[in-house]
C-alpha cells in the first residue's frame, strides 16, 4: 500500500524558515516524480512544486519561486520542502504527492504550516 | 498559466439524484503526445484530496461507476450518476498538460 507521511510543519514567523519531510512506502520512491500541493485554510489546491525520479529537473510556482527548494534522498525514500523567507500567505495545509499513472495519483494526510508572529 | 473554470461552485443535490460538475480550461489541454491530462478529485470533509478520474475518463482504482467524467479540448464534465452520502464534499478538476498544473476552484457537492 502506498503510504506518504509529511512532517515538519508548525508555527514558524514570518520571515522564518521550515523544512517538510515527506516519508514514502509501499512502492519504489526513486520511480516516481513526486509533488508538494498546498491548501490554504478553507481554500483550494495549489500546486507547489516538482521533482523528477533522481532530482535533476525541479519546477516551481511563481509565488514560491526564489523561496522554495525541493528535493530528495531516495536512499532515504524521503521528499523534501525547504522553505525560507515564510510570509502569511505560506500559511496551508501541505500535502507530498506522487505522480503515478498520471498526475497526483496518492497523496499524504498533510502538514499544516502557521506563518504569525 | 492555464485557468481552470469550475461551474456550478455550490451543487445542493438529493440522494439518490443525478450531479454534473463542468471544468473549462483557458485553452486546450491536448498534449503534444497526444493525451490529454485532465483529472478530477475529491475532497471529503475534513479529509486529503483523493484523484477520482485521470487522463480525462480513466477511473482511478477503487472509485465506484456511478462517478464518469468525459470531454475534450477545453471543456469537460464530471457525473455522478447517483449521489450517495459519502458523495459529499468538494470536487476539483486540474490540469497537467501545461506548467505550471493548475486547478479549478472547486465545487462544493452538499445534501439539500
Amino acid at each position: 500500500e502506498v503510504q506518504l507521511v509529511e512532517s515538519g510543519g508548525g508555527l514558524v514567523q514570518p520571515g522564518g524558515s521550515l523544512r517538510l519531510s515527506c516519508a514514502a512506502s509501499g512502492f519504489t520512491f526513486s520511480s516516481y516524480w513526486m509533488n508538494w500541493v498546498r491548501q490554504a485554510p478553507g481554500k483550494g489546491l495549489v500546486w507547489v512544486s516538482h521533482i523528477n525520479t533522481d532530482g535533476s529537473s525541479t519546477n516551481y510556482a511563481d509565488s514560491v519561486k526564489g523561496r522554495f527548494t525541493i528535493s530528495r534522498d531516495n536512499a532515504k525514500n524521503t521528499l523534501y520542502l525547504q522553505m525560507n523567507s515564510l510570509g502569511p500567505d505560506d500559511t496551508a495545509v501541505y500535502y507530498c504527492t506522487r505522480d503515478g499513472s498520471g498526475e497526483f495519483d496518492s497523496w499524504g494526510q498533510g502538514t499544516l504550516v502557521t506563518v504569525s508572529s | 498559466d492555464v485557468v481552470m473554470t469550475q461551474s456550478p461552485l455550490s451543487l445542493p443535490v438529493t440522494l439518490g439524484q443525478p450531479a454534473s460538475i463542468s471544468c473549462r480550461s483557458s485553452q486546450s489541454l491536448v498534449h503534444i503526445d497526444g493525451n490529454t491530462y485532465l483529472n478530477w478529485f475529491q475532497q471529503r470533509p475534513g479529509q486529503s484530496p483523493r484523484r477520482l478520474i485521470y487522463t480525462v475518463s480513466n477511473r482511478d482504482s477503487g472509485v465506484p461507476d456511478r462517478f464518469s467524467a468525459s470531454g475534450s479540448g477545453t471543456d469537460f464534465t464530471l457525473k455522478i450518476s447517483r449521489v450517495e452520502a459519502e458523495d459529499v464534499g468538494v470536487y476539483y478538476c486540474m490540469q497537467g498538460t501545461h506548467w505550471p498544473r493548475t486547478f479549478g476552484q472547486g465545487t462544493k457537492v452538499e445534501v439539500k
